[in-house]
C-alpha cells in the first residue's frame, strides 16, 4: 500500500532559523515525490518535485530511498514561508494518482 | 488566468439531498481529478478523467458519480448525500496526467451534510 506520513502537525520556528519538514513514505517501487504548499487564502500549488532536483524559494528536498524519506529543508526561514505543506507520492504506472500526507503547518514568527 | 474554478465554495446539504459540485479549467488540460480532504487525513482521490468521455475510480469513489462531456468541465455528483460526505473537495487538472506533471488545484468546496 502507498502511504505518506508527515509526523508533525505544526512546526513553529523563528525567522532566520533552519526548517525541516519531515516526510516519510511507504511504497515498494520507485516513487515520484512532491511537495505542495497552501498559503493562507490561496489554493494548493506545487512547490517542488524530486525529479527536478530544484530549489524553490530556498527550499530543497532530497529523496532518501534507504530511509524512505523526502524531507523539505530551508536554511533560513522567512515569515512568508508560513503555510500548510503537503508531501505527496505518485506511485505505480499509468496516470497521476497522488497520495498525500496529512500536512504540516509551518509558522514562522518574527 | 482563471486556472481551475470550483463552485460553490460552501454548501450545506440535508441527508438524502443531491447536488453537483462544479469544476472547470481553462488550460486545455486532458487530465482532471477530484479529491476529498477530511480532518486528520491527507487528500484522497475520488475519481479521475484522462479525457473527454473517459473516467475512472480513485481510492474513495463510493457515493459519487462523475462524467466528462467536455475537456473543460468535470462535475462531481452526490446522488444522496450522507453525513460521511462532509468534507472539503478539491478539483485538480494537469496537462496530460502522466507521472511527474504538475497538478493545478481549485480553491476547494467545503461541503457539510446535516
Amino acid at each position: 500500500a502507498q502511504r505518506v506520513t508527515q509526523p508533525e502537525k505544526l512546526l513553529s520556528v523563528f525567522k532566520g532559523a533552519p526548517v525541516e519538514l519531515k516526510c516519510n513514505y511507504s511504497y515498494s517501487g520507485s516513487p515520484e515525490l512532491f511537495w505542495y504548499v497552501q498559503y493562507s487564502r490561496q489554493r494548493l500549488q506545487l512547490l517542488l518535485r524530486h525529479i527536478s532536483r530544484e530549489s524553490i524559494k530556498g527550499f530543497t528536498a532530497d529523496l532518501n530511498k534507504g530511509e524512505t524519506s523526502f524531507h523539505l529543508k530551508k536554511p533560513f526561514a522567512q515569515e512568508e514561508d508560513s503555510a500548510m505543506y503537503y508531501c505527496a507520492l505518485e506511485g505505480g504506472t499509468g496516470f497521476q494518482k497522488l497520495v498525500f500526507g496529512t500536512g504540516t503547518r509551518l509558522l514562522v514568527s518574527p | 488566468n482563471a486556472g481551475v474554478t470550483q463552485t460553490p465554495k460552501f454548501q450545506v446539504l440535508k441527508t438524502g439531498q443531491s447536488m453537483t459540485l462544479q469544476c472547470a479549467q481553462d488550460m486545455n488540460h486532458e487530465y482532471m481529478s477530484w479529491y476529498r480532504q477530511d480532518p486528520g487525513m491527507g487528500l484522497r482521490l475520488i475519481h479521475y478523467s484522462v479525457g473527454a468521455g473517459i473516467t475512472d475510480q480513485g481510492e474513495v469513489p463510493n457515493g459519487y458519480n462523475v462524467s466528462r462531456s467536455t475537456t473543460e468541465d468535470f462535475p462531481l455528483r452526490l446522488l444522496s448525500a450522507a453525513p460521511s460526505q462532509t468534507s472539503v473537495y478539491f478539483c485538480a487538472s494537469s496537462a496530460n496526467g502522466l507521472k511527474n506533471t504538475e497538478a493545478f488545484f481549485g480553491q476547494g468546496t467545503r461541503l457539510t451534510v446535516v
